[in-house]
């Protein structure tokens, strides 16, 4: 089936410093990703879709500044936490659409953002 | 709304074999996984179904019913380490997450 890889699995990262997480869509073209993050014992909620070549719409509290984007090709979109502080700390998943019949979505495996 | 329904807490015995069921409204379905959470620690990944049947994964299996609303989470070999909260989730038609409230598995020796 359809493969959703997501990178890094875990990472750490020092306050102020910017990290990025990639998602990758392995063995079809993802006209559409989610991405979602979940802090500690809350559920699990929508930040962001992309669509490839435009810009993302945010849901709302969400800031686009800070949680930037980029969807530049039908197999990749990137989350990059910018100036991070330790309460983005937080478990972040990003799913893709397929386009084709059914818009089936497949979800990545997320990643565990720690910022000390 | 969304109704996501599984167990609150299960027991089983080391070794042995354990389903844990989790119904969903059907309306605007667009996929369902399995995570898994200990105390105090992040999720992790299980599952996702998205189609009807059985995805095994090692100890791990995950069915699908889309018509019945229904999937479970097939641990076999028991391991201590097992002993966690196990979460549903739907994914519905705005491609929102709908949780489960968990299921805390306590297993024995």
């Amino acid at each position: 089936g359809a493969v959703v890889s997501q990178h890094p699995s875990w990472v750490i990262c020092k306050s102020g410093t910017s990290v990025k997480i990639e998602c990758r869509s392995l063995d079809f073209q993802a006209t559409t990703m989610f991405w979602y993050r979940q802090f500690p014992k809350q559920s699990l909620m929508l930040m962001a879709t992309s669509n490839e070549g435009s810009k993302a719409t945010y849901e709302q509290g969400v800031e686009k500044d800070k949680f930037l984007i980029n969807h530049a090709s039908l197999t990749l979109s990137t989350l990059t936490v910018t100036s991070a502080h330790p309460e983005d700390s937080s478990f972040y998943i990003c799913s893709a659409r397929t386009g084709r019949s059914g818009n089936t979505i497949y979800f990545g495996e997320g990643s565990w953002l720690t910022v000390v | 709304g969304q109704n996501i329904d599984q167990p609150t807490e299960m027991t089983a015995t080391e070794g042995a074999i354990v389903q844990i069921n989790c119904t969903y409204q059907t309306s605007g379905f667009n996929g369902l996984f399995w995570y898994q959470q200990h105390a105090g620690e992040a999720p992790t990944f299980l599952s996702y179904n998205v189609l009807d049947g059985l995805e095994e994964k090692g100890r791990f299996s995950s069915f699908l019913s889309r018509s019945k609303g229904y999937s479970y989470l097939l641990l076999k070999e028991l391991q201590m380490k097992d002993s966690a909260s196990y979460l549903c989730a739907e994914v519905d038609s705005n491609y929102q997450l709908i949780w489960g409230a968990g299921t805390k598995l306590i297993i024995k020796p």
